[in-house]
């Protein structure tokens, strides 16, 4: 079935990094627009980054740019978010979503759990 | 670019209907008809419900609708089932800068 499940979440001190990856299955990986998304533990929703289906056009959220980096590995079926320079803030769920045409997300990972703490 | 306002909750006993309102500005709602709506119930991932203002995507009930007027978009669930207490968030484009941004998220209580 239509699938993503997201890894590489865990405990990392302030300034550190992380690697988190969305696996996709059930679906044709190359013809779909991604993002990620986070929530902060009690809040709700933040966009934080997208990246178009062949990986070219890239977006991302005030509060990440210059920090966070999208990329994607269609023949691996494969979507990526290089976290670095992490802060307190940045403490929240991890979620990737497939985007559509009409610029919804209609499937969503469970979610990994990044957090920043010393 | 700041988030699209939700009130922050919402109630209502199971049979009645609530609407959630969803009020942004001329740069987001206002200037562009990709506005969804998103179901999350605690400890689980968001659930779309309404994308394009007024679409239901496939197995969501048609007791869930939507609708926009000028920069503010509405969720109205009618006949209210005990399942449906829950968190929603709406969404919507927001131009080239930032251009996706959530509500703050509503918190529906089914008394």
């Amino acid at each position: 079935q239509v699938q993503l499940v997201e890894s590489g979440g865990g405990l990392v001190k302030p300034g550190g990094s992380l690697r988190l990856s969305c696996a996709a299955s059930g679906f044709t990986f190359s013809d779909y627009y991604m993002s990620w998304i986070r929530q902060a533990p009690g809040k709700g929703l933040e966009w934080v980054s997208y990246i178009s289906s062949s990986g070219t056009i890239k977006y991302y959220a005030d509060s990440v740019k210059g920090r966070f980096t999208v990329s994607r590995d269609n023949a691996k079926n494969s979507l990526f978010l290089q976290v670095n320079s992490l802060r307190g803030e940045d403490t929240a769920v991890y979620f990737c979503a497939r985007m559509t045409t009409d610029d919804a997300f209609d499937i969503w990972g469970q979610g990994t759990m990044v957090t920043v703490s010393s | 670019q700041s988030a699209l306002t939700q009130p922050r909750s919402v109630s209502g006993s199971p049979g009645q209907s609530v609407t959630i309102s969803c009020t942004g500005t001329s740069s987001d709602i206002g200037g562009y008809n990709f506005v969804s709506w998103y179901q999350q119930h605690p400890g689980k991932a968001p659930k779309l419900v309404i994308y394009n203002v007024s679409k239901r995507p496939s197995g969501v009930p048609d007791r869930f609708s939507g609708s926009k007027s000028g920069n503010t978009a509405s969720l109205t669930i009618s006949g209210l089932q005990v399942e449906d207490e829950a968190d929603y968030y709406c969404y919507s484009h927001a131009g080239a800068y930032t251009p996706w941004v959530f509500g703050g998220g509503t918190r529906l209580t089914v008394l």
